[in-house]
């Protein structure tokens, strides 16, 4: 299957911005997916976006996507503690409709 | 309310045992999804399901099994073909169209003695 890959672990002073990467590798994918884990907790969607955008601002997150480096962002300004969480991005699979590709997972660390 | 619940929470086994791990949900949604994580390897499909008596193995499904008798359930058994079982599960369920954003349940953690 395809892989997504993210780093592991950042960390950040708290009201500093984050930015957490990722690149995947299915050019053809629809939507590409933000979620956030709290820990010992399921997943919840944090923000998406369709794969014809190049960003996507929601309050206090944005996304970049570059189609073609394959490279998709999540910038969080203003991080809050309440913010720590592993963040998954994920892609959907353009022959399976719903099937998503999960990548590694960012754990975000803010510190105060 | 709506949405996805598993049972249980904690979950403890002899090495041997088969074991089976309860995903219902009522949000009316067609497909539904069952995945392991472990630390360091992000979410790793199991098994899916579209429709009610239909499923599809994921990327690992050796040493599972699933059924999908009811669209609101989907439970998943930990076969002692499993060769290290001990994980963090997690169900989901999606719609087949739009957008099509997987909603979790709350996972249940095995742990196999």
């Amino acid at each position: 299957g395809e892989d997504v890959e993210q780093s592991l672990f950042l960390s950040v002073r708290e009201g500093d911005s984050s930015v957490i990467n990722c690149t995947y590798t299915d050019s053809s994918s629809t939507y590409l997916y933000w979620y956030k884990q709290e820990p010992g907790a399921g997943l919840q969607l944090l923000t998406y976006i369709f794969s014809n955008m190049d960003m996507k601002q929601d309050q206090r997150l944005t996304v970049l996507l570059n189609k073609k480096d394959k490279h998709l962002s999540l910038r969080i300004a203003d991080t809050q503690t309440g913010d720590s969480a592993i963040y998954f991005c994920a892609e959907s699979d353009p022959g399976t409709a719903s099937k998503l590709t999960f990548g590694t997972g960012t754990r975000l660390q803010v510190t105060l | 309310d709506g949405g996805i619940t598993q049972s249980p929470k904690y979950l403890f086994r002899k090495e041997g045992q088969n074991v089976t791990l309860s995903c219902e949900q009522n949000l009316n949604h067609d497909a539904m999804y069952w995945y392991r994580q472990d630390p360091g390897q992000g979410l790793r499909l199991i098994y899916y399901s579209q429709i009610v008596n239909d499923f599809q193995k994921g990327d690992i499904a050796e040493g599972y099994s699933v059924s999908r008798e009811k669209k609101e359930s989907f439970p998943l058994t930990v076969t002692s073909a499993q060769k290290n079982p001990t994980a963090f599960y997690l169900c989901a369920s999606s719609t087949l169209a739009g957008l099509n954003e997987q909603f979790f349940g709350p996972g249940t953690r095995l742990t196999v003695l």
